[in-house]
């Protein structure tokens, strides 16, 4: 079963940038597409952006193109989100997750624990 | 954007009651539409793609169906373990979207 640990969450200020990491218990990692979704508190569930297995392709919500940027390192196993000039409303729970098969860009089938961002002064 | 609308928002029943929620998608989505089954404190689980395959974990009283742009999730005899809430999401096209849930909780 294909395990997923976010970490770099954490308190930031108004205007501030974080980078939050993904890391996935799988050795074919470079095959997938990694995805993130995020949860404001007591609000509902947003995909925020995704990444293609061979990092060729990225795909971001409209309303965050410009601030968050998605990278990954197949080397360690591992998917970024780098966050900047981030806002109150940025705050939320941010989940990494994954689809069941490689190379599909489809329903999102693994999903991480999360980590906690919060946003404020 | 593709826009979910899921109704109904709030869903009041009781153990062994059917319930049927709804998803309409803003435009033509096909059968790429997936629900999730979200409990408080936990990552949300996936419980059916494509519209109405089931995923192995969940027992077959949950059920979907729909194309195109009108999708249900029915239950069918409601358990304790059901109470939580659900949502739809579609990954036809960019940007993926998620209706805004269907609560269950008890009556």
């Amino acid at each position: 079963e294909v395990q997923l640990v976010e970490s770099g969450g954490g308190l930031v200020e108004p205007g501030g940038s974080l980078r939050l990491s993904c890391t996935v218990s799988d050795f074919t990692f470079s095959k997938y597409w990694i995805n993130w979704v995020r949860q404001a508190p007591g609000k509902g569930l947003e995909w925020v952006a995704n990444i293609k297995y061979d990092g060729t392709e990225k795909n971001y919500v409209d309303s965050l193109k410009g601030r968050f940027t998605v990278s990954r390192d197949d080397a360690k196993n591992s998917v970024y989100l780098h966050m900047s000039s981030l806002r109150a409303d940025d705050t939320a729970l941010y989940y990494c997750v994954t689809p069941l098969r490689r190379y599909r860009a489809e329903y999102l089938h693994h999903w991480g624990q999360g980590t906690l961002v919060t946003v404020s002064s | 954007d593709i826009h979910l609308t899921q109704s109904p928002s709030f869903l009041s029943a009781s153990v062994g009651d059917r319930v049927t929620m709804t998803c309409r998608a803003s435009q033509g989505i096909s059968y790429y539409l997936a629900w999730f089954q979200q409990k408080p404190g936990e990552a949300p689980k996936l419980l059916i793609s494509a519209a109405s395959t089931l995923e192995g974990e969940f027992p077959s009283r949950f059920s979907g169906s729909g194309s195109g742009t009108e999708f249900a999730l029915t239950i069918n005899s409601l358990q304790p373990g059901d109470f939580a809430t659900y949502y739809c999401q579609q990954y036809n096209s960019y940007p993926w979207t998620f209706g805004q849930g269907t609560k269950v909780d008890f009556k």
